[in-house]
C-alpha cells in the first residue's frame, strides 16, 4: 500500500512569488493535514481537510490557502512567498487518530 | 490549553548504551492519545506509537519500550542498545477530544548514537 506522496520533493522560489505544494493521501485516507517545519520553529499546524472541506487551520495569515479534491489528494498554496516561509512542508492522512506523514517539501524562498 | 514538553533538545549516546527521551504533557481532557514520532534525516516523520489516555499499559517493542504514567503526566521513551540507526529527531506529540482535533508537537529531541 503507498503511503502519503508529496510533490515536489524541492521548491525554489523567489520572495513575491507563489508556491504549489501537493499531497494524496494514504488510498482510503479522506482527511489530509498540512504543517510546517521552519528552522528554530518546531512543527506547527497549518490546515486540515476532510471530505473536500477546510475545517481548521492554523495561525498562519490567508496567503496559506489550499484545497481538496475529489479524490481527497489537496493542494497547499502559498502566496506573496516571504523569505520566512522557506521550511519543509508536510502533509499527513490519518487512519484511527494516526496521523501517516510524507516525506514533504522543502520550499526555499530567495 | 494543550502542551507537549520534551526538555531535552539534543542527546549524545555511545552505540549500544540505553537511551530515555524524556516527554511531559499538558491537557485538561480526560480523553487524549500520546504519540511518538521519528524524524530521521530524511525528513518524514515515520509514526511509532500511539497511546490512549484510558492505556496506561507499558508498550515494549524490539528494543523501544514506552513508559505511560498519568500520575506524572509523562509518556517517556526508552532505546535499548542504541544503534546508529536510531540517530534522528524524536517528537511526542498530544491529540485531544476538543474541538479541532489538532495534533500537538513538541519541540523535539535531537539523538546522536556515536559509532
Amino acid at each position: 500500500e503507498a503511503g502519503v506522496t508529496q510533490s515536489p520533493t524541492h521548491l525554489i522560489k523567489t520572495r513575491g512569488q507563489q508556491a504549489t505544494l501537493r499531497c494524496s493521501p494514504i488510498s482510503g485516507h479522506t482527511s489530509v493535514y498540512w504543517y510546517q517545519q521552519a528552522l528554530g520553529l518546531g512543527l506547527q499546524f497549518l490546515l486540515w481537510y476532510d471530505e473536500g472541506e477546510e475545517r481548521n487551520r492554523g495561525n498562519f495569515p490567508p496567503r496559506f490557502s489550499g484545497r481538496q479534491f475529489p479524490n481527497y489528494s489537496s493542494e497547499l498554496n502559498v502566496n506573496a512567498l516571504e523569505l520566512e516561509d522557506s521550511a519543509l512542508y508536510l502533509c499527513a492522512s490519518i487512519n484511527f487518530r494516526i496521523r501517516y506523514f510524507g516525506a514533504g517539501t522543502r520550499l526555499s524562498v530567495l | 490549553a494543550q502542551k507537549v514538553t520534551q526538555a531535552q533538545t539534543e542527546i549524545s549516546v555511545v552505540e549500544k548504551e540505553d537511551v530515555t527521551l524524556d516527554c511531559v504533557y499538558e491537557t485538561r481532557d480526560t480523553t487524549y492519545y500520546l504519540f511518538w514520532y521519528k524524524q530521521p534525516p530524511s525528513g518524514e516523520l515515520v509514526f511509532l506509537i500511539r497511546r490512549n489516555s484510558f492505556d496506561e499499559q507499558n508498550e515494549i517493542s524490539g528494543r523501544y519500550s514506552w513508559n505511560f504514567q498519568k500520575s506524572t503526566s509523562s509518556f517517556n521513551f526508552t532505546i535499548t542498545a542504541s544503534q546508529v540507526v536510531d540517530s534522528a529527531v524524536y517528537f511526542c506529540a498530544l491529540v485531544d477530544e476538543t474541538g479541532a482535533n489538532n495534533l500537538f508537537f513538541g519541540t523535539g529531541t535531537r539523538l546522536t548514537v556515536i559509532p
